[in-house]
Protein backbone atom coordinates (compact mmCIF):
# COMPACT_ATOMS: atom_id res chain seq x y z
CA UNK A 1 0.00 0.00 0.00
CA UNK A 2 0.72 3.33 0.11
CA UNK A 3 1.74 5.87 2.14
CA UNK A 4 -0.62 8.41 2.75
CA UNK A 5 -1.49 9.35 6.23
CA UNK A 6 1.48 7.83 7.13
CA UNK A 7 2.62 9.78 9.89
CA UNK A 8 -0.80 11.50 10.74
CA UNK A 9 -2.47 11.60 14.38
CA UNK A 10 -4.48 8.70 14.99
CA UNK A 11 -7.87 8.22 16.44
CA UNK A 12 -8.48 4.74 17.54
CA UNK A 13 -12.30 3.91 18.19
CA UNK A 14 -14.24 0.52 18.68
CA UNK A 15 -16.74 -1.09 16.26
CA UNK A 16 -19.85 0.58 16.53
CA UNK A 17 -18.38 3.37 18.87
CA UNK A 18 -19.46 7.54 17.67
CA UNK A 19 -15.98 8.85 16.34
CA UNK A 20 -15.56 12.64 16.46
CA UNK A 21 -12.56 14.00 14.27
CA UNK A 22 -12.07 17.50 14.60
CA UNK A 23 -10.31 20.66 12.34
CA UNK A 24 -9.09 23.76 13.26
CA UNK A 25 -9.08 26.06 10.11
CA UNK A 26 -6.81 29.21 9.47
CA UNK A 27 -8.89 31.71 7.75
CA UNK A 28 -11.91 33.34 9.29
CA UNK A 29 -13.01 34.59 5.68
CA UNK A 30 -13.49 31.22 4.92
CA UNK A 31 -17.33 30.56 4.04
CA UNK A 32 -17.23 26.94 2.77
CA UNK A 33 -16.28 23.49 4.83
CA UNK A 34 -15.81 20.49 3.54
CA UNK A 35 -14.52 16.43 4.62
CA UNK A 36 -12.95 14.33 2.70
CA UNK A 37 -12.36 10.61 3.69
CA UNK A 38 -9.49 9.27 1.77
CA UNK A 39 -8.96 5.18 1.74
CA UNK A 40 -5.22 3.78 0.58
CA UNK A 41 -4.71 4.07 -3.05
CA UNK A 42 -7.72 6.08 -3.79
CA UNK A 43 -8.45 9.62 -4.40
CA UNK A 44 -10.09 11.77 -1.29
CA UNK A 45 -14.20 11.41 -1.16
CA UNK A 46 -16.67 13.42 -0.90
CA UNK A 47 -18.12 13.36 2.70
CA UNK A 48 -20.34 16.17 3.59
CA UNK A 49 -20.06 19.94 3.04
CA UNK A 50 -21.34 23.21 4.79
CA UNK A 51 -21.35 26.48 4.25
CA UNK A 52 -20.56 29.52 7.33
CA UNK A 53 -24.40 30.75 7.16
CA UNK A 54 -25.18 27.47 9.19
CA UNK A 55 -23.61 25.64 12.34
CA UNK A 56 -24.67 22.20 12.00
CA UNK A 57 -25.46 20.02 8.86
CA UNK A 58 -26.55 15.89 8.92
CA UNK A 59 -25.74 13.41 7.08
CA UNK A 60 -26.00 10.07 6.55
CA UNK A 61 -24.40 9.06 9.95
CA UNK A 62 -22.71 11.50 9.32
CA UNK A 63 -22.87 15.37 10.87
CA UNK A 64 -20.54 18.48 10.52
CA UNK A 65 -20.42 21.26 13.38
CA UNK A 66 -19.29 24.38 12.37
CA UNK A 67 -17.81 26.84 15.44
CA UNK A 68 -16.78 29.81 13.71
CA UNK A 69 -16.28 31.78 16.52
CA UNK A 70 -13.19 29.43 17.59
CA UNK A 71 -12.39 28.80 13.59
CA UNK A 72 -13.37 24.71 14.56
CA UNK A 73 -14.86 22.38 12.43
CA UNK A 74 -15.88 18.21 13.69
CA UNK A 75 -17.06 15.54 11.90
CA UNK A 76 -19.41 13.26 13.70
CA UNK A 77 -19.74 9.07 12.63
CA UNK A 78 -22.13 7.78 14.23
CA UNK A 79 -21.82 3.39 14.86
CA UNK A 80 -18.54 3.68 13.45
CA UNK A 81 -18.12 0.88 11.40
CA UNK A 82 -14.58 -0.74 9.69
CA UNK A 83 -15.36 0.65 6.47
CA UNK A 84 -14.89 4.24 8.18
CA UNK A 85 -10.85 3.48 8.36
CA UNK A 86 -8.86 6.24 6.58
CA UNK A 87 -7.48 9.20 6.69
CA UNK A 88 -10.07 11.96 7.25
CA UNK A 89 -9.02 16.18 5.64
CA UNK A 90 -11.42 18.97 6.13
CA UNK A 91 -10.96 22.02 3.94
CA UNK A 92 -12.08 25.34 4.05
CA UNK A 93 -12.57 27.46 1.13
CA UNK A 94 -11.99 31.03 1.29
CA UNK A 95 -13.75 31.82 -2.27
CA UNK A 96 -16.29 28.78 -1.90
CA UNK A 97 -15.71 25.81 -3.12
CA UNK A 98 -12.57 26.78 -5.44
CA UNK A 99 -9.31 27.03 -3.93
CA UNK A 100 -9.55 24.60 -0.93
CA UNK A 101 -7.39 24.60 1.56
CA UNK A 102 -6.61 21.22 3.30
CA UNK A 103 -5.64 20.50 7.02
CA UNK A 104 -3.54 18.14 7.84
CA UNK A 105 -5.55 14.98 8.45
CA UNK A 106 -6.79 12.19 10.72
CA UNK A 107 -6.42 8.99 10.51
CA UNK A 108 -9.60 7.07 11.50
CA UNK A 109 -8.92 3.14 13.03
CA UNK A 110 -11.74 1.32 13.77
CA UNK A 111 -11.18 -1.97 15.58
CA UNK A 112 -13.79 -4.82 16.04
CA UNK B 1 -21.11 13.29 -9.09
CA UNK B 2 -18.95 13.34 -12.25
CA UNK B 3 -17.12 10.66 -12.59
CA UNK B 4 -13.48 11.04 -13.45
CA UNK B 5 -10.38 9.22 -14.43
CA UNK B 6 -6.73 9.33 -14.70
CA UNK B 7 -4.30 8.69 -16.40
CA UNK B 8 -1.83 6.91 -15.67
CA UNK B 9 -2.34 5.26 -12.86
CA UNK B 10 0.93 4.99 -11.54
CA UNK B 11 4.26 5.56 -12.66
CA UNK B 12 8.04 5.01 -11.95
CA UNK B 13 9.80 7.33 -13.75
CA UNK B 14 13.81 8.40 -13.99
CA UNK B 15 14.94 11.98 -12.93
CA UNK B 16 15.18 14.53 -15.38
CA UNK B 17 12.36 12.91 -17.54
CA UNK B 18 8.72 14.13 -17.81
CA UNK B 19 5.94 12.59 -17.66
CA UNK B 20 2.17 13.79 -18.83
CA UNK B 21 -0.90 12.93 -16.29
CA UNK B 22 -4.34 13.36 -18.21
CA UNK B 23 -7.51 13.75 -16.68
CA UNK B 24 -11.01 12.72 -18.12
CA UNK B 25 -14.62 14.00 -16.48
CA UNK B 26 -17.52 11.85 -17.80
CA UNK B 27 -19.56 15.27 -18.35
CA UNK B 28 -18.81 19.35 -18.51
CA UNK B 29 -17.48 21.14 -15.95
CA UNK B 30 -16.76 24.69 -15.20
CA UNK B 31 -13.39 24.47 -13.23
CA UNK B 32 -10.70 21.69 -12.79
CA UNK B 33 -7.88 21.96 -10.68
CA UNK B 34 -4.60 20.03 -10.26
CA UNK B 35 -3.00 18.53 -6.32
CA UNK B 36 -0.65 17.52 -5.20
CA UNK B 37 0.08 15.20 -2.05
CA UNK B 38 3.16 14.23 -1.02
CA UNK B 39 4.21 10.84 0.89
CA UNK B 40 1.92 10.68 4.01
CA UNK B 41 0.90 14.87 3.46
CA UNK B 42 -1.96 16.72 3.17
CA UNK B 43 -3.35 17.83 -0.16
CA UNK B 44 -1.74 21.40 -1.76
CA UNK B 45 -3.44 22.78 -4.51
CA UNK B 46 -1.17 23.19 -7.57
CA UNK B 47 -2.89 25.09 -9.99
CA UNK B 48 -6.64 25.68 -11.58
CA UNK B 49 -7.54 24.78 -15.22
CA UNK B 50 -8.85 27.35 -17.29
CA UNK B 51 -10.34 26.19 -20.26
CA UNK B 52 -9.08 28.28 -23.49
CA UNK B 53 -6.95 30.11 -21.29
CA UNK B 54 -3.66 29.81 -19.47
CA UNK B 55 -3.87 27.98 -15.80
CA UNK B 56 -3.83 29.87 -12.46
CA UNK B 57 -0.79 28.50 -10.59
CA UNK B 58 -0.34 28.88 -6.36
CA UNK B 59 2.41 30.07 -4.79
CA UNK B 60 5.26 27.98 -5.08
CA UNK B 61 4.19 26.62 -8.55
CA UNK B 62 5.38 27.33 -12.27
CA UNK B 63 4.02 26.99 -15.42
CA UNK B 64 7.56 25.41 -16.71
CA UNK B 65 7.79 23.23 -13.54
CA UNK B 66 4.15 22.24 -14.33
CA UNK B 67 2.75 23.00 -17.50
CA UNK B 68 -1.36 22.33 -17.87
CA UNK B 69 -3.16 22.33 -20.99
CA UNK B 70 -7.28 22.48 -20.88
CA UNK B 71 -8.51 22.18 -24.15
CA UNK B 72 -12.44 21.68 -23.58
CA UNK B 73 -14.85 21.46 -20.16
CA UNK B 74 -14.11 17.81 -19.58
CA UNK B 75 -10.57 17.32 -20.53
CA UNK B 76 -6.78 18.29 -18.75
CA UNK B 77 -3.02 17.43 -18.72
CA UNK B 78 -0.70 18.20 -16.17
CA UNK B 79 2.93 17.82 -16.87
CA UNK B 80 5.58 17.31 -14.66
CA UNK B 81 8.82 18.57 -16.35
CA UNK B 82 12.51 17.21 -15.46
CA UNK B 83 11.66 15.38 -12.33
CA UNK B 84 13.72 15.09 -9.57
CA UNK B 85 13.45 12.21 -6.95
CA UNK B 86 11.07 15.22 -4.59
CA UNK B 87 8.17 15.48 -7.26
CA UNK B 88 7.55 11.90 -6.00
CA UNK B 89 4.16 12.42 -5.17
CA UNK B 90 0.39 11.25 -5.68
CA UNK B 91 -1.31 13.77 -8.19
CA UNK B 92 -5.03 14.89 -8.28
CA UNK B 93 -7.66 16.31 -10.37
CA UNK B 94 -10.08 17.52 -9.03
CA UNK B 95 -13.33 19.09 -10.85
CA UNK B 96 -16.38 21.51 -9.38
CA UNK B 97 -18.94 22.20 -9.72
CA UNK B 98 -21.26 19.88 -11.80
CA UNK B 99 -24.66 20.39 -12.96
CA UNK B 100 -25.72 20.21 -8.84
CA UNK B 101 -23.38 20.40 -6.66
CA UNK B 102 -21.12 23.25 -5.85
CA UNK B 103 -18.53 21.40 -4.48
CA UNK B 104 -14.82 19.42 -5.45
CA UNK B 105 -14.66 15.79 -6.73
CA UNK B 106 -11.47 14.34 -6.78
CA UNK B 107 -9.94 11.81 -9.06
CA UNK B 108 -8.25 8.71 -8.21
CA UNK B 109 -4.76 10.33 -8.47
CA UNK B 110 -1.70 9.57 -10.66
CA UNK B 111 1.39 7.80 -8.05
CA UNK B 112 4.60 8.82 -9.16
CA UNK B 113 7.89 7.59 -8.31
CA UNK B 114 10.62 9.63 -9.46
CA UNK B 115 14.34 7.40 -9.28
Amino acid sequence: GENVGLHLPTLSVQEGDNSIINCAYSNSASDYFIWYKQESGKGPQFIIDIRSNMDKRQGQRVTVLLNKTVKHLSLQIAATQPGDSAVYFCAEGPGGYNKLIFGAGTRLAVHP
Amino acid sequence: SAVISQKPSRDICQRGTSLTIQCQVDSQVTMMFWYRQQPGQSLTLIATANQGSEATYESGFVIDKFPISRPNLTFSTLTVSNMSPEDSSIYLCSVGPGLAEETQYFGPGTRLLVL
